[in-house]
């Protein structure tokens, strides 16, 4: 499968916890997007990157909450004394960049991240 | 600040019937709007956006800024099309989406 891949797919962990979740996108994909999506809504934006760099955050990215791209390829969210608001599916999605506009630039997605926060 | 409107969370029709799923937006600029679609156990994927005015499995979707709408249309639905649609815009500032509810779809035989 040469998709976006999440890993893990299921996380269930204690409130107070510590959480990391990692992401693969498509190989020669430059842009990568971090979205959450909690039951019954649309998936909400969290933070995106432009290879290694992070372009923008959302309101929604609190303290708890950090993503990296070290090396412009994978990333990882961590969540930090996870609270069971935090109880959601995370979605990664990737995208290239061309030369001239990103407009056009289909955003692919992968399978999601579902953490359970008990 | 964009916001994306669906609003029906569910939608029946019977095959060969029309179907037409709503869409409203708010923003302030010339958006993309674009349809994605997740079926039943698979990830979400993009259906169609305005830009390409494509027609993707019987499915097209006209942005009408008078109305600031997006809706998206087949004239005969078939149960393969059951699935959650998701209408998402991107603002010309960003690379983020932002996407309404979503509607389920059933379409039954």
């Amino acid at each position: 499968d040469t998709g976006v891949s999440q890993n893990p797919r299921h996380k269930i962990t204690k409130r107070g916890q510590n959480v990391t979740f990692r992401c693969d996108p498509i190989s020669e994909h430059n842009r990568l997007y971090w979205y959450r999506q909690t039951l019954g809504q649309g998936p909400e934006f969290l933070t995106y990157f432009q290879n290694e760099a992070q372009l923008e955050k959302s309101r929604l990215l609190s303290d708890r909450f950090s993503a990296e791209r070290p090396k412009g390829s994978f990333s990882t969210l961590e969540i930090q004394r996870t609270e069971q608001g935090d109880s959601a599916m995370y979605l990664c999605a990737s995208s290239p960049t061309s030369g001239r506009t990103s407009s056009y630039n289909e955003q692919f997605f992968g399978p999601g991240t579902r953490l359970t926060v008990l | 600040a964009q916001r994306v409107t669906q609003p029906e969370k569910l939608l029946s029709v019977f095959k060969g019937a029309p179907v037409e799923l709503k869409c409203n937006y708010s923003y302030s600029g010339s958006p993309e709007l674009f349809w994605y679609v997740q079926y039943s156990r698979q990830r979400l994927q993009l259906l169609l956006r305005h830009i390409s005015r494509e027609s993707i499995k019987g499915f097209t979707a006209d942005l009408n800024k008078g109305e600031t709408s997006f809706h998206l249309k087949k004239p005969f639905a078939q149960e393969e099309d059951s699935a959650m649609y998701y209408c998402a815009l991107r603002g010309t500032s960003g690379s983020r989406l932002t996407f309404g509810e979503g509607t389920q779809l059933t379409v039954n035989p």
